[in-house]
């Protein structure tokens, strides 16, 4: 079955640039989102179709996807950030999440 | 704005059937260009894909789940849902609905607040 791996936590410096990947097999062909979950709260989709951006969500979020691996990355990160961020795909008519990766802000 | 809401008991005893509902307010859960989908979340755990629904009926299940679970559409009342057959512990989550794109791209771009169900006895 197919599977989306993520690393299970990334530090970063406020103000740095924090990337976090998703990685599976021809990843690339297919189209990754993101989602944010802050404790206690429901999930945010930040970006969807590879490297689009809902409305209200900030310029610092971007995305890539390519090969095997998609990439979310968070320029300037800001301590606001420090959440769950989980990669999503489709495939085979199924939604795949990645394991999660918590991102801290210190 | 559309907006979710689920609703259900909190409380489900082993073997028993959990059945939630989610309804859909702003928006229209027959319009084409959205599926709809549950999602669960165990404790301090990560998310796992329940299954997805078209208005018309068509049903998309993940294979782990798939012979325990039905999720349905009911247009009149703008709502749809859950049921999952013979719960054990290892059900307890928090259970979210949400908006699912139709297009390729197949993201989740609203969920509701979540319910949490806990299986015990």
């Amino acid at each position: 079955s197919y599977e989306l791996t993520q690393p299970p936590s990334v530090s970063v410096s406020p103000g740095q640039t924090a990337s976090i990947t998703c990685s599976g097999d021809k990843l690339g062909d297919k189209y990754a989102c993101w989602y944010q979950q802050k404790p206690g709260q429901s999930p945010v989709l930040v970006i969807y179709q590879d490297s689009k951006r809902p409305s209200g969500i900030p310029e610092r979020f971007s995305g890539s996807n390519s090969g095997n691996t998609a990439t979310l990355t968070i320029s300037g990160t800001q301590a606001m950030d420090e959440a769950d961020y989980y990669c999503q795909a489709w495939d085979s008519s199924t939604v795949l999440f990645g394991g999660g990766t918590n991102l801290t802000v210190l | 704005q559309v907006q979710l809401q689920e609703s259900g008991p909190g409380l489900v005893k082993p073997s028993e059937t959990l059945s939630l509902t989610c309804t859909v307010s702003g928006g229209s859960i027959s319009s084409s260009s959205y599926f709809w989908g549950w999602i669960r979340q165990p404790p301090g755990k990560g998310l796992e894909w329940i299954g997805t629904i078209y208005y018309s009926g068509s049903t998309y299940y993940n294979p782990s789940l798939k012979s325990r679970v039905t999720i349905s559409v009911d247009t009149s009342k703008n709502q749809l849902s859950l049921k999952l057959s013979s719960v054990t512990a290892t059900d307890t989550a928090m259970y979210y609905c949400a908006r699912q794109y139709s297009s390729s791209s197949k993201a989740l771009d609203v969920w509701g607040q979540g319910t949490m169900v806990t299986v015990s006895s």
